[in-house]
């Protein structure tokens, strides 16, 4: 069965770091997000992505964040400048065509900020 | 976005019962709807679409109700393997990408 993969599974990094994840969606799905979970919080969306651009972010998705789709499989989540408060688990989806498809999740990245 | 609210338990069940929860939305435009089973620091698996006419999948069985505005989960027979947590997730309509999560129940499933 295919999935979202992800890169790295744990990413330490010192404040005011660029940190790069990195997602493989799943191959014939043409809408890529991510989104992130605080530590004892929700799952909040930050970004999708359609057809090569952002197609919806939410507030938290700020001018700190990027992403882009490097080539043909890779789907990357920059933060430019890392703080403390971006510790997070930061997980990848993918969806196959319409947005109110089922989204399928990748198993995350960690990241730590210290 | 509006509101997804859970109620976020902990439900103690033993092994063997029923155990139903539900899951309310505030945004009345909400298109689509999910249930999915997020483990310990893992990410979220999709457990089920929610369909206006209610759909089932072995023991697991989900409810959309569009006029009270809620989405409901129900357990029949539930395992150890069922103990996780479960989040509702919805898209908000109107042009929304994303899919707003509740804070998820936490369902423990005793021997």
């Amino acid at each position: 069965e295919p999935e979202v993969t992800q890169t790295p599974s744990h990413q330490v990094t010192q404040m005011g770091q660029e940190v790069i994840l990195r997602c493989v969606p799943i191959s014939n799905h043409l809408y890529f997000y991510w989104y992130r979970q605080i530590l004892g919080q929700k799952v909040e969306f930050l970004v999708s992505f359609y057809n090569n651009e952002i197609s919806e972010k939410s507030e938290i998705f700020d001018d700190q964040f990027s992403v882009e789709r490097p080539d043909g499989s890779n789907f990357t989540l920059k933060i430019r400048s890392t703080k403390l408060e971006d510790s997070a688990m930061y997980f990848c989806a993918s969806s196959e065509e319409r947005r109110t498809d089922t989204q399928y999740f990748g198993p995350g990245t960690r990241l730590t900020v210290l | 976005r509006k509101e997804v609210e859970q109620d976020p338990g902990p439900f103690n069940v033993p092994e063997g019962a029923t155990v139903a929860f539900n899951c309310t939305y505030s945004n009345s435009a909400s298109q689509s709807f999910f249930w999915y089973r997020q483990d310990c620091r893992k990410e979220p698996k999709l457990l089920m679409s929610v369909y206006s006419s209610g759909n089932e999948d072995g023991r697991f069985t989900a409810q959309l109700n569009r006029a009270s505005q809620y989405i409901s989960l129900l357990i029949r027979d539930s395992k150890l393997s069922d103990s996780a947590t479960y989040l509702c997730a919805v898209n908000e309509g109107g042009g929304a990408d994303g899919l707003t999560f509740g804070k998820g129940t936490h369902l423990i499933i005793q021997p």
